[in-house]
Parts: structure tokens; C-alpha cells; sequence
């Protein structure tokens, strides 16, 4: 069973401009998370979809926006990049049994410079 | 809302050795679950160890156990005999019981195995 993919692995791009990172959870899960890991800190919680809904965001400014596709995959886009955008940006995917846990990708590193 | 607080940013033990990670989390809900992930230098997120609250019993996975302490909403991670693979950032992180709820990480712990 192929587990969550992300693509691209890394990611430069100047001030200003616009990021999209991308996200392929495990079949059969619905749900998709996304995190942002700034160098030496935890995960920050972003956007969290469910069945092609946003159910939750993360105290981020509006320039991070995503979608889900029909098939569950995600997007999740970064405009007018700052400095302080640059991160390690995790995927998570889960099913809708409360039991399980979420299964991560490995990431899109984001340089912003 | 829902916090996690890991205090102790690195800790290193002894190959063969025990160690022992802290965790403290605040929450008004009586249903939730808690985790500890490994993140190695891969930055795979790598799901150690779950606990669910109503479970009175500590969960444990071969070497590792957890010290659930729901009253001082305490959950520590012990690792028994360390191993040069258990090298890693280690996450503490929470999710409310019902739904495909997000979860909520903790700032998290390096570990240095010393051969």
C-alpha cells in the first residue's frame, strides 16, 4: 500500500512569488492535514480537509489557502511568499475511524530567498 | 483550546540505556487520544506509540511505554533499552476522541543515543 506522497521534495522560490505543494494521501482516507515545521520548531497546525471541505484552519494569514480534489488529494498554495515562509511543509492523511492515526508524508522543504 | 508542552528540548542517554521523555497537555475534553512520533532525519513522521484516554491501562510497543497520567494530564514516553536507531526528534502530540479530528503537537524533545 503506497503511503502519502508529496511532491515537489524541495521547493525554491523568490520573495513575492507563489508556492504549490501537493499531496497524495493513503487510499481510502478522506481526511488531509497540513503542517508547517519551521526550522527547530514543532508542527504548526494550517488547513485540515475532509471530503473536499476546509473544516479547520490554522492561525495563518489568508495567502495559505489549499483545496481537495474529488479523488482527496490537496493542494495547498502559499502567495506573496515571505522569508519566514521557508519550512518544512508535512502532509497527513486519515480515515474517519477516531482510532487511527494520521500518516505522514515526507515533505516539501520550502526555500523562500 | 488544546495545548501540548514538551520541556525537555534535548535529552541524551546511553546506548543500552533508559530514558525517559515528558509530556503535559491541557484539555476541557474527556475523550481525546494522545501519540508520540518519531521524526529521524528522513523527517518521516513516524508513529511510536497511541493512548487512548479511557484507557486505564498504559499502552506499550516493545520497547517502548508510556506513563499515562490522566488526573495531571501527564503522558511520558519511556524507551528501555536504547538503540543507536532510537536517534531522533520526538513529538508529544493530542487529538479530541470523535471525528477526524487535527492534531496538536508539542514543540518536541531531541534524543542523542551515546555509544
Amino acid at each position: 500500500e503506497a503511503g502519502v506522497t508529496q511532491s515537489p521534495t524541495h521547493l525554491i522560490k523568490t520573495r513575492g512569488q507563489q508556492a504549490t505543494l501537493r499531496c497524495s494521501p493513503i487510499s481510502g482516507h478522506t481526511s488531509v492535514y497540513w503542517y508547517q515545521q519551521a526550522l527547530g520548531l514543532g508542527l504548526q497546525f494550517l488547513l485540515w480537509y475532509d471530503e473536499g471541505e476546509e473544516r479547520n484552519r490554522g492561525n495563518f494569514p489568508p495567502r495559505f489557502s489549499g483545496r481537495q480534489f474529488p479523488n482527496y488529494s490537496s493542494e495547498l498554495n502559499v502567495n506573496a511568499l515571505e522569508l519566514e515562509d521557508s519550512a518544512l511543509y508535512l502532509c497527513a492523511s486519515s480515515s474517519l475511524d477516531s482510532s487511527t492515526e494520521a500518516f505522514f508524508g515526507q515533505g516539501t522543504r520550502l526555500t523562500v530567498v | 483550546a488544546q495545548t501540548v508542552t514538551q520541556s525537555q528540548p534535548e535529552m541524551s542517554v546511553q546506548e543500552a540505556e533508559t530514558v525517559t521523555l515528558s509530556c503535559t497537555y491541557d484539555t476541557s475534553e474527556s475523550d481525546y487520544y494522545l501519540f508520540w512520533y518519531k521524526q529521524p532525519p528522513s523527517r518521516q513522521m513516524i508513529l511510536v506509540i497511541r493512548q487512548e484516554a479511557y484507557k486505564q491501562q498504559n499502552a506499550t510497543e516493545n520497547r517502548f511505554s508510556v506513563n499515562f497520567q490522566k488526573a495531571a494530564k501527564s503522558f511520558s514516553l519511556k524507551i528501555s533499552d536504547s538503540q543507536l536507531g532510537d536517534a531522533a526528534m520526538y513529538f508529544c502530540a493530542y487529538r479530541r476522541g470523535f471525528g477526524n479530528e487535527k492534531l496538536t503537537f508539542g514543540t518536541g524533545t531531541r534524543l542523542t543515543i551515546i555509544p
